[in-house]
């Protein structure tokens, strides 16, 4: 059936080192493609999405990019501060309802 | 709080016993989800519904129950038959079909006692 696969589950990176989220998912006729933010006992919160039609996307220190030949998409946080420690969901939609989510990173940027 | 709003937050049941946790949002989307989480599996779907009077399970549905009788309200009924139901809920919408875009409510904390 339809899955998303996530890794690393957890990542512990130094302050102002870089962070790479890796996702693959198993549909194909997946076309968008969103990463959330979970704060600890806090709801997730959208902080970039890409869609089929593009390769990458950035936003300030954050990017994402899509190779849709490998199934794959990955999330890059640059200059990596402590307000990024969170938990992180990749998600995949084929443009209905559904998302499927990939099972989470946690990440520690450590001081 | 973001246009929708689950409660309660902590939710204690006992053995037996169905609860009813309520979701309800203002954003006028014709969507709405209810998610299971639990540490290491991520976010699992257990009913949604496209429209109102009209619900489809997800991946664990057995166990619970939704209704939708208007398009604000999305309440999910954990049964006795739901063996572990201790787990953080949540609810979410979107626009709805072709429209990108979850929100999501800030959870409810389900623990069996």
């Amino acid at each position: 059936g339809e899955n998303v696969e996530q890794h690393p589950s957890t990542l512990s990176v130094q302050e102002g080192d870089s962070a790479v989220i890796k996702c693959t998912y198993s549909d194909s006729a997946s076309n968008y493609f969103p990463w959330y933010k979970q704060e600890l006992g806090k709801r997730p919160q959208l902080i970039i999405d890409i869609r089929s039609n593009v390769g990458e996307k950035k936003d300030q220190r954050i990017a994402v990019t899509l190779n849709k030949t490998a199934k794959h998409f990955s999330l890059h946080i640059t200059e990596t501060q402590p307000e990024d420690s969170a938990v992180y969901f990749c998600a995949a939609s084929p443009g209905t309802y559904k998302y499927i989510f990939g099972t989470g990173t946690r990440l520690k940027v450590l001081a | 709080d973001g246009g929708i709003t689950q409660s309660p937050k902590y939710l204690f049941r006992k053995e037996g016993q169905n609860v009813t946790l309520s979701c309800e949002q203002n954003l006028n989307h014709d969507a709405m989800y209810w998610y299971r989480q639990d540490p290491g599996q991520g976010l699992r779907l257990i009913y949604y519904s496209q429209i109102v009077n009209d619900f489809q399970k997800g991946d664990i549905a057995e166990g619970y129950s939704v209704s939708r009788e208007k398009k604000e309200s999305f309440p999910l009924t954990v049964t006795s038959a739901q063996k572990n139901p201790t787990a953080f809920y949540l609810c979410a919408s979107s626009p709805g079909h072709g429209s990108y875009g979850y929100t999501f409510g800030s959870g409810t904390r389900l623990t069996v006692v």
